[in-house]
């Protein structure tokens, strides 16, 4: 079984409806992270936490909110999604060492018409 | 602020070639960590390997190696015998200690028959 679990693997939607893209992982890693993924541009940090009570902004996070449910989930949600957040989204892990690698989900494909 | 460029945005060679994907890095830290990830045609991101900014040692597995020089800010990545398995996109990222992985924007590799 993977780690790193992401669901739904693909979602297409329409503009204003409100979005979740769920995470959960395995590995018993404090870090989580979601990044985006658009062509040519690489992946950036929309949001981070470092434990359940512990929510960061990355670069990209507004349109976006967040929820740590437990050390296991990490929920993204899009209140009203729009055309350009149709992406490829990742969910990844890591442990508390600054040494530790981040271990990436298998993405979720988001569509927004 | 860290930035990671991966100046070539697409390479092609023929199956058995040698192929080189370079990438620079800038960062003010001493202490620092830099990645290769791999993303096949299915997606999904794959750790290659991780170096911490003590080790300068050049790292080889298997077809695959890394030359990490930091009098050039440099973590070039090179595959031996490139075979058709290796066509992917692939990203170099760095972070410094805690916080998020920057990456690149990422060498989209075509090896053909």
């Amino acid at each position: 079984d993977a780690d790193v679990t992401q669901t739904p693997r693909n979602r297409i939607t329409k503009t204003g409806k409100r979005i979740m893209l769920e995470c959960s992982q395995t590995k018993g890693h404090d870090r989580m992270y979601w990044y985006r993924q658009d062509p040519g541009l690489g992946l950036r940090l929309i949001y981070y936490s470092f434990d359940v009570k512990d929510i960061n902004k990355g670069e990209i996070s507004d349109g976006y909110s967040v929820s740590r449910q437990a050390q296991a989930k990490f929920s993204l949600s899009l209140e009203s999604a729009i055309p350009n957040q149709t992406a490829l989204y990742f969910c990844a892990t890591r442990e508390g060492s600054s040494a530790s690698t981040q271990y990436f989900g298998p993405g979720t494909r988001l569509t927004v018409l | 602020a860290q930035k990671v460029t991966q100046a070539q945005t697409e390479i092609s060679v023929v199956e058995k070639e040698d192929v080189t994907l370079d990438c620079v890095y800038e960062t003010r830290d001493t202490t620092y960590y830099l990645f290769w990830y791999k993303q096949p045609p299915s997606g999904e991101l794959v750790f290659l390997i991780r170096r911490n900014s003590f080790d300068e040692q050049n790292e080889i597995s298997g077809r695959y190696s890394w030359n990490f020089q930091k009098s050039t800010s440099s973590f070039n990545f090179t595959i031996t015998a490139s075979q058709v398995v290796d066509s992917a996109v692939y990203f170099c990222a760095l972070s410094t200690g805690f916080q998020k992985l920057v990456f690149g924007t990422g060498t989209r590799l075509l090896v053909s028959p």
